[in-house]
């Protein structure tokens, strides 16, 4: 099974509506992080959080909003979505890893967003 | 935050060593040389990391130069697996670092 995991894969959705994206991950990683890759290019930060309380903004963060709802869960909301936030978004997670801080990041499969 | 530039692709024959650069000229010394690559549908993966010495591990090589403004990931022995991008970045460790990404250089490898 996967360490960390996206929910949905894909979505369509239509400007305006509300949605949002889920992720888990059983590594036991203190540190959440969504990205966004738009197509030929890198990914950008919109939110990260190092622990269930901690809540911070990436580069992009307007438009979008995260909730830590538990250690292993952090997910993503577009409140009213609007066409050119159509991308992929990736989660990821880094923690302790064999008792030692890691600061590798492990990333989800990916979510492939449309708004239309 | 110190930059990398690597060209926008390269390619490479199956079962051939490939050597991707990286130029970092604006590198700081608490700065870390990380590698990520992303396979086509996936996200992206680590690979290797390193500060001053040549690293090595299962998937790859790391050559640093001495001066530290360059660095090179070293696939010793391409596969068509290996074909993906290929990010280059800096990080400084420390509790808020964070990854940042650019385009990177994609990896066409040739049967």
């Amino acid at each position: 099974d996967a360490d960390v995991t996206q929910t949905p894969r894909n979505r369509i959705t239509k400007t305006g509506k509300r949605i949002m994206l889920e992720c888990s991950q059983t590594k036991g990683h203190d540190r959440m992080y969504w990205y966004r890759q738009d197509p030929g290019l890198g990914l950008r930060l919109i939110y990260y959080s190092f622990d269930v309380k901690d809540i911070n903004k990436g580069e992009i963060s307007d438009g979008y909003s995260v909730s830590r709802q538990a250690q292993a869960k952090f997910s993503l909301s577009l409140e009213s979505a609007i066409p050119n936030q159509t991308a992929l978004y990736f989660c990821a997670t880094s923690g302790i890893e064999r008792g030692l801080w890691s600061e590798t990041q492990y990333f989800g499969p990916g979510t492939r967003l449309l708004v239309l | 935050d110190a930059k990398t530039t690597q060209p926008n692709s390269m390619e490479s024959n199956e079962e051939e060593p490939v050597h991707l650069p990286c130029n970092h000229s604006t590198i700081s010394g608490t700065d870390y040389i990380h590698w990520y690559r992303q396979l086509p549908s996936q996200g992206p993966e680590y690979v290797i990391h390193g500060l001053t010495s040549n690293v090595n591990n299962r998937m790859a090589s790391l050559a640093i130069a001495e001066d530290r403004k360059s660095s090179t990931l070293i696939l010793h022995r391409a596969t068509l697996r290996d074909a993906a991008v290929y990010y280059c970045i800096l990080r400084v460790p420390g509790a808020n670092s964070k990854l940042t990404f650019g385009k990177g250089i994609t990896l066409s490898v040739r049967p």
